[in-house]
């Protein structure tokens, strides 16, 4: 069935590394892509999306690339600090359709 | 900047007890949704709507009803609530094909 899921759980990183979350997707007509930050008690918080259209999308020490071919997608957080520390999911969405599904989420934990 | 705002963070109420959770957003979204949030389960969608008084069934929607009778408002209601609805639950927002923004999450307890 369609499924949204992330490569591993868990995820530590020393502070100012750069980190890699992965998310791989089976639907491969969806067409809008979206990585999600939660923080502990707190709702999902919007962090950067792409659309099909693209393969690379930057943002402020964010980039998220889509590669459609192996249906993969990746967030790449520059000089990690600790308030990055956080649980990341990725989502995917066919635009006409509307449904959302969203991975089960990589935690991020930030050495200092 | 959206604004989804759950007007209850945390509530412990009874088992047998009827609970309202309350949704608002600012942005003149469509469609709202309703989502709960367990550990191991991530985020599992309950209802959804993407009008006033319209309503559509998510992945999960016994033991849950809901309401929507102004655009910015959607409201989900326990009838009556069980243990194993104790969770995190989380409000979201959007506009057909747009990123969806969601609420800080009400935490429910039943006892």
């Amino acid at each position: 069935g369609e499924s949204v899921g992330l490569h591993l759980p868990t995820l530590s990183v020393q502070e100012g590394d750069n980190s890699i979350i992965n998310c791989a997707y089976s639907n491969s007509a969806s067409d809008y892509f979206i990585w999600y930050k939660q923080e502990s008690g707190k709702g999902p918080q919007f962090i950067i999306d792409i659309r099909s259209n693209m393969d690379k999308r930057q943002g402020q020490r964010v980039t998220v690339l889509l590669n459609k071919t192996v249906k993969h997608l990746s967030l790449q957080i520059a000089a990690t600090q600790p308030g990055d520390s956080a649980v990341y999911f990725c989502a995917e969405e066919k635009t006409s359709y509307d449904k959302v599904i969203f991975g089960p989420g990589t935690s991020l934990s930030v050495i200092p | 900047d959206v604004k989804v705002t759950q007007s209850s963070r945390y509530l412990v109420k009874r088992t047998g007890e009827k609970v309202f959770l309350e949704c608002v957003q600012d942005m003149d979204h469509e469609n709202m949704f309703w989502y709960r949030q367990d550990p191991g389960l991530g985020l599992r969608l309950i209802y959804f709507s993407y009008d006033v008084k319209m309503k559509e069934k998510g992945d999960i929607p016994e033991g849950y009803s809901v309401s929507r009778e102004k655009k910015e408002r959607f409201s989900l209601i326990l009838e009556s609530a069980s243990t194993n609805q104790t969770s995190m639950y989380l409000c979201a927002s959007n506009s057909l094909g747009d990123t969806i923004y969601f609420g800080e999450g009400s935490w429910l307890t039943v006892v």
